[in-house]
């Protein structure tokens, strides 16, 4: 079973910093990798598929990147409804399977 | 408007049985793999099973396999997850989630979710 560890598990950042998330697997998930932010009481949202694509009506401060075992999500410059919990996700093949990271809060410092 | 409406929860004693569903509209249900995913409280996001288009093709984490059933209706647009030998770690929020076409990975649409509470 892949194991994706996040890191690190608290971001203590102000708005208009750069945040910096990190997202290591086991082993090899190729592309295979997705971002969601999840606020209090409310569902996951989809930030970023298969990698570094942006899921329709991101904004662009959003990024990932990576591939392989070591991922990334960048927010260029905080803005305070960014404050919240990131998860990474991977899907393997043969049975199909997903996971999740045990998630990054940003929280105001 | 994509929009998912998760219904089912409550409490339930160990051992005991649920059904969840996931009534789906605003897009081609019969076109999607979806999800269950739950949250238990204060913790993270455990993906549970996955539901082909056609429903032929199922998979779940281990820790639910063989107590847990999904299934779809795609005449109804309902997406169901039937849970038996239901035990207090099974607590959590559940959400139904679409699986996002031509893409390897990402749940685009979430539904706002059920609470099922296990205890005696």
């Amino acid at each position: 079973e892949i194991v994706l560890t996040q890191s690190p598990a608290t971001l203590s950042l102000s708005p208009g910093e750069r945040a910096t998330l990190s997202c290591r697997a086991s082993q090899s998930v190729s592309s295979y990798l997705a971002w969601y932010q999840q606020k209090p009481g409310q569902a996951p949202r989809l930030l970023i598929y298969d990698a570094s694509n942006r899921a329709t009506g991101i904004p662009a401060r959003f990024s990932g990147s990576g591939s392989g075992t070591d991922f990334t999500l960048t927010i260029s410059s905080l803005e305070p409804e960014d404050f919240a919990v990131y998860y990474c996700q991977q899907r393997s093949n043969r049975p199909p399977t997903w996971t999740f990271g045990q998630g990054t809060k940003v929280e105001i410092k | 408007e994509v929009q998912l409406v998760e219904s089912g929860g409550g409490l339930v004693q160990p051992g005991g049985s649920l059904r969840l569903s996931c009534a789906a509209s605003g897009f081609t249900f019969s076109s999607y793999w979806m999800h269950w995913v739950r949250q238990a409280p204060g913790e993270g996001l455990v993906w549970v099973s996955r539901v082909n288009s056609d429903g032929s093709s199922t998979t779940y984490a281990d820790s639910v396999k063989g107590r847990f059933t999904i299934s779809r209706d795609n005449a109804k647009n309902t997406l169901y997850l039937q849970m038996n030998s239901l035990r207090a770690d099974d607590t959590a929020v559940y959400y139904c989630a679409r699986d996002r076409s031509g893409s390897y990975t990402g749940f685009d649409y979430w539904g706002q979710g059920t609470l099922v509470s296990v205890s005696s």
